[in-house]
């Protein structure tokens, strides 16, 4: 199974919006609505912000939303704001016998 | 409240093994899926493979098949993941991670263990 595909960086400045991509295959992210989003502050583990595609867990701020189309999810964060600086890792289900999960492979967002 | 706290750092010889536990707390064990997920130094996350809580199920990642174990304990709520024959490249932070529902995402996160492996 390989990695999800991420860009290695995006940068925004505060108030803005950036958007983060993730590209897998129709056996990953196009065949399942299964695409979850993590945000990893160095030294720290990561934290669930997205899941099923869309949706928010309690306590995650509604400027991070998800989304998407074919084989492609996407993250977008608006109003961006310095505690956004971090790393974001997407993660589809990709299972089909057995459970299994694939990562993309990290995108760093600077906040300039 | 509902976490996972895993066994603390390790180092370790090209060739040896390392058991590293998490235990759960605050909610029912057997109703979720634990996976474990490591992270070498700089790198992005990588699934490692996952246990049904409720039966013991496994399914690993092709890349680790035959060096890794992952088991559960009911009976303390504790997950274990074993990995044998350890190379330098598998120098990282483990993480385990809770399913927060059928095949979904990973609600719960470990503190994270480091594993050293340097001869």
């Amino acid at each position: 199974q390989s990695a999800l595909t991420q860009p290695a960086s995006v940068s925004g400045s505060p108030g803005q919006s950036i958007t983060i991509s993730c590209t897998g295959t129709s056996s990953d992210v196009g065949s399942y609505n299964l695409v979850s989003w993590y945000q990893q502050h160095p030294g720290k583990a990561p934290k669930l912000m997205i899941y099923e595609v869309s949706k928010r867990p309690s306590g995650v701020s509604n400027r991070f939303s998800g989304s998407k189309s074919g084989n492609t999810a996407s993250l977008t964060i608006s109003g961006l704001q310095a505690e956004d600086e971090a790393d974001y890792y997407c993660c589809s289900y990709a299972g089909s016998s057995t459970p299994s999960w694939v990562f993309g492979g990290g995108t760093k967002l600077t906040v300039l | 409240q509902v976490q996972l706290v895993q066994s603390g750092a390790e180092v370790k010889k090209p060739g040896a093994s390392v058991k590293v536990s998490c235990k759960a707390s605050g909610y029912t064990f057997t109703s979720y899926g634990i996976s474990w997920v490591r992270q070498a130094p700089g790198q992005g996350l990588e699934w490692m493979g996952w246990i049904s809580a409720y039966n013991g199920n496994t399914n690993y990642a092709q890349k680790l098949q035959g060096r890794v174990t992952m088991t559960t304990d009911t009976s303390t709520s504790t997950a274990y993941m074993e990995l044998r024959s350890l190379r330098s490249d598998d120098t990282a932070v483990y993480y385990c991670a809770r399913e927060q529902g059928v095949f979904d995402a990973f609600d719960i996160w470990g503190q994270g263990t480091m594993v050293t492996v340097s001869s």
